[in-house]
């Protein structure tokens, strides 16, 4: 258990629609990174939050937003969403140095 | 960007015996490179990592090589057991001045009994 919580585990959803992914960092950790996994991608990193203020961002697209709130948890929002977007999203977790711990992710699939 | 190459994507070791993944990496400003190893439906868990600092390390049976001016490390794992099979992730990253984790594409160890 790498102190990284998630949640859904898994989320089913049509196109069209958006949905709301949730991250609790470890505890004492500020940043948190939000990365995708597709089986043609690979790990692909998103976005990162640190204490509350977007630090950098990858190929998030733009249907995609992220926040990280005042007690460091972080939401992933997706909208207009489309089959390709069906992946596993992780977040991970660091204390501002490099290393980084990811949750159990959240496995969404869109129908 | 960075981009990190990953060889090879599938391995195949009978239990025992050593394995060896390599992975490159483009940008020379990268500085963190971590190992994650990830079981099917599983988070990517770390197992270890290394700093441009260091040329080598080791834990128990796992030890990361790296090299700067080749801009190349590796992952070596001996006495491989069963529960090592898994899908092994090299990283890098410019640590404090843009962590963002950069990844290889992966290679699917499975260890034969």
């Amino acid at each position: 258990d790498s102190g990284v919580t998630q949640t859904p585990k898994h989320l089913i959803t049509a196109t069209g629609q958006r949905v709301t992914l949730r991250c609790s960092p470890r505890s004492g950790d500020l940043s948190v990174y939000w990365y995708q996994q597709s089986l043609d991608q690979g790990l692909q990193f998103l976005i990162q939050y640190y204490n509350g203020e977007e630090r950098a961002k990858g190929n998030i697209l733009e249907r995609f937003s992220a926040q990280q709130f005042p007690d460091l948890h972080s939401e992933l929002n997706l909208s207009s969403l489309e089959l390709g977007d069906s992946a596993l999203y992780f977040c991970a977790s660091g204390v501002g140095s490099d290393t980084q711990y990811f949750g159990p992710g959240t496995r969404l699939t869109v129908l | 960007g960075e981009n990190v190459e990953q060889h090879p994507s599938t391995l195949s070791v009978q239990e025992g015996d050593s394995a060896v993944i390599k992975c490159t990496y483009s940008d020379s400003a990268s500085n963190y490179f971590p190992w994650y190893k990830q079981e099917l439906g599983k988070r990517p868990q770390l197992i270890i990592d290394i700093r441009s600092n260091v040329g080598e390390k080791k834990d128990q049976r796992i030890a990361v090589t790296l090299n700067k001016t080749a801009k190349h490390f590796s992952l070596h794992i001996t006495e491989t057991q069963p529960e090592d099979s898994a899908v092994y992730f090299c990283a890098a990253s410019k640590g404090a001045a843009g962590n963002k984790l950069t990844f290889g594409g992966g290679t699917r160890v499975l260890v034969k009994p």
